[in-house]
């Protein structure tokens, strides 16, 4: 069973379109991330949810939008895409919000024409 | 902000040979973790380190944090093509939001 679900894999849109990127854990941790990766491999935190309270809020566009119906979903919701928004992105959940270890999805790859 | 760095940037052997892959802190770690990733996929956790002089081993993989808790190693024994891929180091800063080193490119020639 995959403990942390992405989807799409693979996301290949025009810039200007709205797209949602959905994740899932089945761990029964309370917290959840996103993660964004860029063409150099650097791998930057966006978002993270405990028990659906955002805790935290980096500095990304608010085009992006994170949703958490429940502890167990973090769906992130990008609007007006731009080609700067081509990565990788990472979903993660961890037991807790700090001193624990985060387990990662395989990633959706954005990428926009 | 609490910044990690990682050494080498990218590293090839060959294989059977051991290495040690380095990561520094501009502050005090409170929690040090280490991450592989294999290309195209996500992050598999490794090993978590919280006290300084802490040691831990997975297999033919090692990790250490000094001391003064502002540096740790990975060490891999023997290496092999299956440990080809990118190690990050990540940090979970007390009172700031967790970040990841810039990631080490392992290749391991047969």
């Amino acid at each position: 069973d995959t403990a942390v679900s992405q989807t799409p894999k693979y996301l290949v849109t025009q810039m200007g379109n709205d797209k949602s990127i959905k994740c899932e854990q089945n761990l029964g941790h309370d917290t959840m991330y996103w993660y964004k990766q860029d063409s150099k491999k650097f791998l930057k935190i966006m978002f993270s949810y405990n028990n659906k309270e955002l805790i935290i809020n980096e500095t990304v566009p608010n085009r992006f939008s994170p949703k958490s119906p429940d502890k167990a979903h973090l769906n992130l919701h990008i609007n007006s895409l731009e080609l700067g928004d081509s990565a990788v992105y990472f979903c993660a959940s961890s037991l807790g919000p700090s001193n624990q270890p985060q387990h990662f999805g395989d990633g959706t790859r954005l990428s926009i024409l | 902000s609490q910044e990690l760095e990682q050494s080498p940037q990218s590293l090839i052997v060959q294989e059977g040979k051991n290495l040690t892959i380095n990561c520094t802190s501009s502050k005090t770690l409170y929690g040090l973790y280490w991450y592989k990733q294999k290309y195209g996929e996500g992050l598999i956790f490794l090993m978590m380190l919280q006290k300084g002089g802490e040691e831990k081993s997975h297999e033919k993989i090692t990790a250490k944090l000094d001391e003064k808790k502002q540096q740790s190693s990975l060490h891999i024994t023997a290496s092999q093509p299956s440990h080809a891929g990118i190690y990050l180091c990540g940090a979970d800063p007390y009172g700031q939001n967790f970040v990841f080193g810039p990631g080490t490119r392992l290749s391991v020639l047969p």
